[in-house]
C-alpha cells in the first residue's frame, strides 16, 4: 500500500516568515494530494489539494508543489500568521485500493510566534 | 445541510465492553471511511464502504467490525474494548464522481467532528 512520510514534525517560525512541510509518497499510481489543517480537538480541514496533472496550486497564502518524478510534494504558507498555528497533515491516494481512502502522513506541528 | 455528524462525542469504556459508533451524512455520499488518530501517528483507516450494504477493511481492522445498512449511515462497532483502542475515532465521507472514461473526478473527503474514546 501507500507510504507517505512528512518532515518535518514539528516546525516554528516567527510571524511573517514563510514556511514549508515537505512529503514523500511510494506509489507512483497515486493522483491526488490534500493538505489537511487540524486545530487541537477539531476534525481534519482541507486547505489545498493538487491533482497529479498539476505541477503547482496556490490559493492566496498557501501553494502546493508537486513533483511527481521524485514523488514528493510540499505545502508552502507565506506570511505566516498565529493562527496557522495548528497541525497540518499531507495525504495520498491510493486509487487502486481501499475505495480511494486517504494515507495520511504523521503531520506537522506549526507553531507561528509573533 | 448538517454535512458529516458522529455520535456520541465523547466515551469512557472498561475494557472488555462493547459500544457502537455511529456516523451520519445527508450529503448522499456513496463513499465512507472510519480513520482511528493516535497522538503522532496521522489517521489511519480502519474500514471503508464504497456503498450501501458494501464494506471493507483498511489499514487497522482489527477488533472492529463494520455495517452500512443505510446509505447515509455507517457504523463502527467494538465487540470487546481493548485499551489499544483508546483514541479519536473520524469519520469521513465522499462522493462517487464519474468522468470520462469512468475517472473518478472528485476525491475530496468530509469529515467528521470526531469521537475521543477512552478505554480503561
Amino acid at each position: 500500500g501507500e507510504n507517505v512520510e512528512q518532515h518535518p514534525s514539528t516546525l516554528s517560525v516567527q510571524e511573517g516568515d514563510s514556511a514549508v512541510i515537505k512529503c514523500t509518497y511510494s506509489d507512483s499510481a497515486s493522483n491526488y494530494f490534500p493538505w489537511y489543517k487540524q486545530e487541537l480537538g477539531k476534525r481534519p480541514q482541507l486547505i489545498i489539494d493538487i491533482r497529479s496533472n498539476v505541477g503547482e496550486k496556490k490559493d492566496q497564502r498557501i501553494a502546493v508543489t508537486l513533483n511527481k518524478t521524485a514523488k514528493h510534494f510540499s505545502l508552502h504558507i507565506t506570511e505566516t500568521q498565529p493562527e496557522d498555528s495548528a497541525v497540518y497533515f499531507c495525504a495520498a491516494i491510493d486509487p487502486l485500493n481501499s475505495g480511494y481512502a486517504l494515507n495520511f502522513g504523521k503531520g506537522t506541528s506549526l507553531l507561528v510566534t509573533p | 445541510n448538517a454535512g458529516v455528524t458522529q455520535t456520541p462525542k465523547f466515551r469512557v469504556l472498561k475494557t472488555g465492553q462493547s459500544m457502537t459508533l455511529l456516523c451520519a451524512q445527508d450529503m448522499n455520499h456513496e463513499y465512507m471511511y472510519w480513520y482511528r488518530q493516535d497522538p503522532g501517528m496521522g489517521l489511519r483507516l480502519i474500514h471503508y464502504s464504497v456503498g450501501e450494504g458494501t464494506t471493507a477493511k483498511g489499514e487497522v481492522p482489527d477488533g472492529y467490525n463494520v455495517s452500512r445498512l443505510k446509505k447515509q449511515n455507517f457504523l463502527l462497532g467494538l465487540e470487546s474494548a481493548a485499551p489499544s483502542q483508546t483514541s479519536v475515532y473520524f469519520c469521513a465521507s465522499r462522493r462517487r464522481s464519474r468522468g470520462l472514461a469512468g475517472v473518478s473526478t472528485s476525491y475530496e473527503q468530509y469529515f467528521g467532528p470526531g469521537t475521543r474514546l477512552t478505554v480503561t
